[in-house]
């Protein structure tokens, strides 16, 4: 079956640090990759969003950016954290191909403060 | 353009009586619609997906939700509510490669 690791489940950074956050998909090949996030309070974002290796896109404009370096790995970078990047971050995945009718199934998050 | 409207923001109910949680949908097309739960500190896992194959869709942990074409409704039900249900639940729908959320409705079960 297939499972969403995420890692690290909590951190706590200064502002201006690095940031990496990491998912990896096991049992599944090319799925669909996602990243979320959710602030305090409010629903979920997205960020960055895969369909394949080489295929990032980016939803909003921002100091973070997503890499694919893997088939089924997908990491949420940053190289100056802001206040305003504190929050709930969600890796996702869904089935290839998947323009409909295609659930994504969720990492168990990583809560990130900025201090 | 596809979207969902969750009309409670916050529901209570006493365990054991029945959980309705309601969501309007908009699409231009037959749409794919899920709904997600969140305990805290966790990520989404999923209830349920509506696929057009029939309108009265069962998920896990005795959730059901019934499409209703002239109503634009997919709304969620449960028969008993249990302290675990407590939670806050996501209605979705999708748009090529995305999904689409609403703003959630948070479920309080008083003992």
């Amino acid at each position: 079956s297939q499972t969403i690791h995420q890692w690290p489940a909590t951190l706590v950074q200064p502002v201006g640090s690095p940031l990496s956050l990491e998912c990896t998909v096991e049992g599944t090949s090319n799925p669909n990759l996602y990243w979320y996030r959710q602030a305090a309070g409010r629903g979920l974002q997205l960020l960055f969003y895969s369909i394949g290796i080489d295929q990032i896109s980016s939803e909003v404009p921002q100091n973070l950016s997503a890499s694919r370096p893997q088939d089924r790995q997908f990491i949420l970078s940053s190289k100056k954290l802001l206040l305003s990047d504190s929050g709930f971050y969600l890796c996702a995945w869904a089935e290839t191909g998947g323009y409909s009718n295609q659930p994504q199934h969720f990492g168990d998050g990583t809560r990130l403060s900025i201090l | 353009a596809q979207s969902v409207t969750q009309l409670d923001s916050h529901v209570s109910v006493s365990e054991g009586t029945p959980v309705l949680l309601r969501c309007n949908y908009s699409s231009s097309y037959s749409p794919s619609l899920f709904w997600y739960v969140q305990h805290p500190n966790k990520g989404l896992q999923l209830l349920l997906k509506y696929t057009s194959a029939a309108t009265l869709v069962k998920g896990i942990n005795g959730f059901e939700a019934e499409f209703k074409k002239s109503e634009t409704s997919f709304h969620l039900t449960k028969p008993s509510a249990h302290m675990s249900d407590a939670a806050e639940y996501f209605c979705v729908t999708d748009s090529s490669y995305k999904l689409i959320f609403g703003s959630g409705t948070r479920l309080l079960v008083r003992p």
